[in-house]
């Protein structure tokens, strides 16, 4: 098993692109979460997904910010018009389907945004 | 709304003396806490739950209702210890049980 993995692992945008960051989840992994992780701070939640439904949004930004997990293929987080303050470190992680152990969760290595 | 505090950015002590880190929490129902750790250039993983009462590469973490705590401690510290550490509080309720909140982190370093 892979582990979580996320791509790309270094991403620069100019300020108004867009950026998109994929996470594969671990095999058998139903749950994906995001977090966001700006400098000195630490990990902040953003949204928990399950295939073809956001669960839980209540960290996503209102605006610019969209996060998906279709049937098939990798959660994607969207951020459209990126500005500088969305430099970050963006990190993936997955639990397993069994809601006995949905407090495993296994963390992807990261994509780092910068915003030039 | 849950809350978790670590107070300590950064802490240092030198290898064999005894290593705690401090974590306190906010949450109104009945908490479920972890730690997780990042060591040099790899990824967050889950070292410790508190409901497993168990000892992970010598560290505990003992669950502290009355003063919502949940600090980790070590007897003897090592230089591998040296990582980032994580407290982390599950939403126990509603539809997002999954959801982890995190502490800020404390860079502990260890000296030879």
């Amino acid at each position: 098993n892979a582990g979580v993995m996320q791509n790309p692992r270094h991403l620069v945008r100019r300020r108004g692109q867009e950026a998109r960051l994929r996470c594969s989840p671990m095999k058998g992994h139903s749950h994906v979460y995001w977090y966001r992780q700006l400098p000195e701070e630490g990990l902040k939640f953003m949204v928990y997904l399950q295939k073809e439904n956001i669960i839980d949004e209540s960290g996503m930004p209102k605006e610019r910010f969209s996060a998906e997990f279709p049937k098939e293929g990798p959660s994607i987080l969207r951020i459209q018009q990126v500005v500088r303050g969305d430099s970050a470190a963006y990190f993936c992680a997955s639990s397993p389907s069994d809601y006995r152990r949905i407090y495993e969760q296994y963390f992807g290595p990261g994509t780092r945004l910068t915003v030039t | 709304a849950q809350r978790v505090t670590q107070p300590e950015k950064l802490l240092s002590v030198f290898k064999g003396a005894p290593v705690e880190l401090k974590c306190n929490y906010s949450y109104s129902g009945s908490p479920e806490l972890f730690w997780y750790v990042q060591y040099s250039r790899q990824r967050l993983q889950l070292l410790l739950r508190h409901i497993s009462r168990e000892s992970i590469k010598g560290f505990t973490a003992d669950l502290n209702k009355g003063e919502t705590s949940f600090h980790l401690k070590k007897p003897f510290a090592q230089e591998e210890d040296s990582a980032m550490y994580y407290c982390a509080l599950k939403n126990a309720g509603g539809t997002s049980y999954g959801k982890l909140t995190f502490g800020q982190g404390t860079i502990l370093t260890v000296h030879p």
